[in-house]
């Protein structure tokens, strides 16, 4: 089966400038997650899609990240403005539901570099 | 609220030696537990991961872990390693019962010596 798909692999960006992270998960996956990436840091969980109800968004900071997940498939994250402190690693993970059977599926991830 | 705490920021070994990368949770109902792995520029893959049952887990790529629930850890070992192995390796904790979200540890860096 195809992986969970996410594009772009690599985004520079200016401070204050907004950008998009696409994401496509594995078919039939349910649930959805992004997670922020820290180097140095593990993953730290940003939110959580229930088909296309959010589940848990308790550490987005909704001031400047939004996200949404249409017809409960596509995903998509967006920040607006960016700040120096979110240069991370943006992933985003699928699974069918109940992470102790199915577990997690990540993709490969978003490099954002905000200079 | 669950957290993860890995104990060695890096761990440096010689191919073939014996390696423990050692993990620490705290929570206050019972947990799944993972170990993922995760190689340059490339996403995270899981190793193995603990449900319940035996407390032995085994995974890919020779690895396996041990629950221990008195000591609250869940230590990743291999016997013999590889200059493949080099890698970040993460493990992670996941309340069965509530959103099922996993909470990651800081990650070991294992670097392998020729």
């Amino acid at each position: 089966e195809a992986g969970v798909a996410q594009s772009p692999r690599y985004k520079i960006i200016e401070k204050r400038q907004s950008v998009a992270f696409w994401c496509n998960p594995i078919s039939g996956h349910a649930t959805l997650y992004w997670y922020q990436q820290i180097l140095g840091q593990g993953p730290k969980l940003l939110i959580q899609f229930q088909n296309n109800g959010v589940v848990d968004d308790s550490q987005l900071p909704k001031d400047r990240f939004s996200a949404e997940r249409l017809k409960g498939v596509d995903s998509t994250l967006k920040i607006q403005p960016a700040k120096l402190e979110d240069s991370a690693v943006y992933l985003c993970a699928s699974s069918s539901g109940g992470t102790g059977l199915q577990g997690y599926t990540f993709g490969s991830g978003t490099r954002l570099t905000v200079v | 609220a669950q957290s993860v705490t890995q104990l060695d920021s890096q761990v440096p070994v010689f191919e073939e030696a014996p390696v423990e990368l050692r993990c620490n949770y705290s929570s206050s109902v019972s947990v799944y537990l993972f170990w993922y792995v995760q190689y340059p520029n490339q996403g995270l893959q899981l190793l193995l991961k603990y449900l319940s049952g035996s407390t032995l887990v085994k995974g890919i790529n020779g690895f396996e872990a041990e629950f221990n629930k008195s000591q609250t850890s869940f230590h990743l070992r291999k016997p013999s390693v590889h200059i493949s192995d080099t890698a970040e390796y993460f493990c992670a904790v996941s309340d069965p019962q509530g959103a099922q979200k996993l909470v990651f540890g800081q990650g070991t860096r294992l670097t392998i010596n020729p």
